[in-house]
C-alpha cells in the first residue's frame, strides 16, 4: 500500500509570492490534516479536511488555506509569503479523522524556503 | 491556546538503560495522548497512544498517563542507539485536532 505522498519535496520562493502544496493520502483514507513544523514553534496544526470539508482549523492567518478534492487529495495554499513561512509542511492522512482509533500517517513533507 | 510542554533535551542515556520522556498539557478536556518518534530529516511516526489513566505497555515502550496531574510520559526500556530521535508528545482535543509539543531529543550512547 503506497504511503502518503507530498509534492513538491522542496520549494524556494520569494516574499510576496504564493505557493501551492499537494498531498495524496493513503488509498481509502478520507481525512487529511496539514501541519507546519519549524525549529522554534515545533509542529503546529493548520487544518483538517474530511470529505472535501474543512472540519477543523488551527490558529493561522487567512493567508493559509486549503481544499480537498473528491478523491481525497488535498492542497494547501499560502499567499503573500513571508520569511516566517519557511518551514517543513507535513500532511497526514487517516481513515476517518485522527482520533485514537484511527492512526494518522505522515507524508515526507514539503520543505518551503522563503527568501 | 492549548499548551503541550516538553523538555527539549537532549536527553542522553547509555545503551541498555531506561529513557524517561515527559510531557505536560494545559487543557483538561484533552481526550487522548500520543507519542511520535521523528528521526532527523524524516516525518513523525506513531509509537503509541493512551487515553486512560495508568500505564500502557507495547514491547519496550510504556506510556503513562495521569490526567489529574495533566502529565503523560514515555518510558523506553533497554534503550538502543536506534532509539536516538526526537520524541513528540501530541494531545488530541475535540476529536480531530492535535496539539504537539516541541519534542525531546534523545541520544542513546553505545
Amino acid at each position: 500500500k503506497a504511503g502518503v505522498t507530498q509534492t513538491p519535496r522542496y520549494l524556494i520562493k520569494t516574499r510576496g509570492q504564493q505557493v501551492t502544496l499537494s498531498c495524496s493520502p493513503i488509498s481509502g483514507h478520507r481525512s487529511v490534516s496539514w501541519y507546519q513544523q519549524t525549529p522554534g514553534q515545533g509542529l503546529q496544526f493548520l487544518f483538517e479536511y474530511f470529505s472535501e470539508t474543512q472540519r477543523n482549523k488551527g490558529n493561522f492567518p487567512g493567508r493559509f488555506s486549503g481544499r480537498q478534492f473528491s478523491n481525497s487529495r488535498s492542497e494547501m495554499n499560502v499567499s503573500t509569503l513571508e520569511l516566517g513561512d519557511s518551514a517543513l509542511y507535513l500532511c497526514a492522512s487517516s481513515l476517518d479523522g485522527p482520533t485514537s482509533y484511527n492512526e494518522q500517517f505522515f507524508g515526507p513533507g514539503t520543505r518551503l524556503t522563503v527568501l | 491556546q492549548k499548551e503541550v510542554e516538553q523538555n527539549s533535551g537532549p536527553l542522553s542515556v547509555p545503551e541498555g538503560a531506561i529513557a524517561s520522556l515527559n510531557c505536560t498539557y494545559s487543557d483538561r478536556g484533552s481526550q487522548s495522548f500520543f507519542w511520535y518518534r521523528q528521526y532527523s530529516g524524516k516525518s513523525p511516526e506513531l509509537i503509541m497512544f493512551i487515553y486512560s489513566n495508568g500505564d500502557k505497555e507495547d514491547g519496550r515502550f510504556t506510556a503513562q498517563l495521569n490526567k489529574a496531574s495533566q502529565y503523560v510520559s514515555l518510558l523506553i526500556r533497554d534503550s538502543q542507539p536506534s532509539d536516538s530521535a526526537t520524541y513528540l508528545c501530541a494531545v488530541l482535543y475535540n476529536f480531530n485536532k492535535f496539539y504537539f509539543g516541541s519534542g525531546t531529543k534523545l541520544n542513546v550512547k553505545p
